[in-house]
């Protein structure tokens, strides 16, 4: 079974411009959460759906969006990008059968100049 | 709220020597705890996990944890290291649905 795919890896954008990151959950998943990991904050849970439906949203502002999609697919998109969003963002989905137990994917990699 | 707190930014040992990581909680419900490994350009992977059974827990590559309520913790052992546990290691609290609190991390070297 394939795990969990995050497209792209890496990035480099610019300060004000925004970016798009997929994820593509293992084939029977239905939640998807979203995680921001940096050297200074550590890992920040943003956001998880579940059903196309946001079930939680962490601290973040409004800049930080995501959707998902009927066949589980989610993505997530910041706007206005700051130098601090610069960051591994991880996407992890499960079956929800135990609370907490995630499938994490490999990360996006986003550089902000 | 749910939090985690892990003492040791950094933990080193040899070789066939014990790893204990230390975690504690701070939960107002009985907790769900896990403890995740990155390795260098990965993501996360799950070791184990404690949701309310046994509090004894053992996981993947020869790791364990035990649960103490009384001492609001759940550190992480491997009675031998080996050089490929060379990783960072966080220990996280379920904070509804699928919400993870993870602690800072831990990063376990270890040397020949």
């Amino acid at each position: 079974k394939a795990g969990v795919t995050q497209t792209p890896r890496y990035l480099i954008k610019t300060r004000g411009q925004q970016v798009t990151l997929s994820c593509s959950p293992i084939s029977g998943h239905r939640s998807v959460s979203w995680y921001q990991q940096t050297p200074g904050q550590g890992l920040q849970f943003l956001f998880e759906y579940f059903s196309e439906t946001q079930r939680n949203k962490g601290n973040f502002p409004g800049r930080f969006s995501g959707r998902q999609f009927s066949n589980s697919r989610s993505e997530m998109n910041v706007s206005t990008l700051e130098l601090g969003d610069s960051a591994l963002y991880l996407c992890a989905s499960t079956p929800g059968i135990v609370a907490g137990e995630l499938f994490f994917g490999e990360g996006s990699r986003l550089t902000v100049l | 709220a749910q939090s985690v707190t892990q003492l040791g930014s950094h933990v080193s040992v040899s070789e066939g020597a014990l790893v204990l990581l230390r975690c504690n909680y701070s939960s107002s419900v009985p907790p769900y705890l896990f403890w995740y490994v990155q390795y260098p350009n990965q993501g996360l992977q799950l070791l184990l996990k404690y949701t309310s059974a046994a509090t004894l827990v053992k996981g993947i590559n020869g790791f364990e944890a035990e649960f103490k309520k009384s001492e609001t913790s759940f550190h992480l052992t491997k009675p031998s290291a080996h050089m490929s546990d060379a990783a960072e290691y966080f220990c996280a609290v379920n904070s509804g649905f699928q919400k993870l609190v993870f602690g800072t991390g831990t990063r376990l070297l270890v040397s020949p």
